[in-house]
């Protein structure tokens, strides 16, 4: 397996625009995590999902954010509009139950 | 909610010496701890783990202790590489997974050849 896969891994785009940003987990892992890495706090946990359905989000910082999981295969988490405090590094990671959640290499996002 | 505390956030070791990285938590419930390498680029990488039964675990040069009673658990690193050069985070877990975890600052180990 390649491993948990995101797209882009570099995005750029200007204050209001939408952003979307794309992962695909590991085949057969059923636990899927959208985090944000910042130098101010760290790694944290945005929202995850069990067997495609969102189990908790309350790490979603505001309304401004959005995450799916329309099947098992593909995630999106999705920021519109944007602003410029949402620049970070987003991971997605995906575990089988309670064992090693595998890490993407992230997408740097800059919003100016 | 959980907190956990991570020190040192800068580590420069000499190639060969041990490097120690230390963490404390809040919640006593905690009952799961990972330790996370990332390299520049890269996403984090689970490097060792330990369960709230566990006082100590080692995999080859890395070894991880955990003290329940006062809320501290730690990373150890012996004979040090260059390659060892990374992020290293810690974790706490309310689940004994990755579903309810809590992420240290992170320690930069820079090993110097």
């Amino acid at each position: 397996d390649a491993g948990v896969i995101q797209s882009p891994r570099h995005e750029v785009t200007e204050m209001g625009q939408e952003v979307t940003l794309r992962c695909k987990p590991i085949s057969g892992h059923d636990y899927l995590f959208w985090y944000r890495q910042t130098m101010m706090r760290g790694l944290e946990l945005l929202i995850y999902f069990n067997n495609n359905v969102p189990i908790d989000d309350s790490g979603m910082p505001e309304d401004r954010f959005s995450a799916k999981m329309p099947n098992a295969s593909f995630s999106t988490l999705k920021i519109q509009p944007s602003e410029p405090r949402d620049s970070a590094v987003y991971f997605c990671a995906s575990s089988y139950g309670q064992v090693e959640a595998f890490f993407g290499q992230g997408t740097r996002l800059t919003v100016v | 909610g959980e907190n956990v505390e991570q020190h040192p956030s800068t580590l420069s070791v000499q190639e060969g010496d041990s490097a120690v990285i230390k963490c404390t938590y809040s919640d006593s419930a905690s009952n799961y701890f990972p330790w996370y390498k990332q390299e520049l680029g890269k996403g984090p990488q689970l490097i060792i783990d330990i369960r709230s039964n566990v006082g100590e675990k080692k995999d080859q040069r890395i070894a991880v202790t955990l003290n329940k009673t006062a809320k501290h658990f730690s990373l150890h690193i012996t004979e040090t590489q260059p390659e060892d050069s990374a992020v290293y985070f810690c974790a706490a877990s309310l689940s004994g997974g990755y579903q309810k975890v809590t992420f240290g600052i992170g320690t930069k180990l820079q090993v110097i050849p």
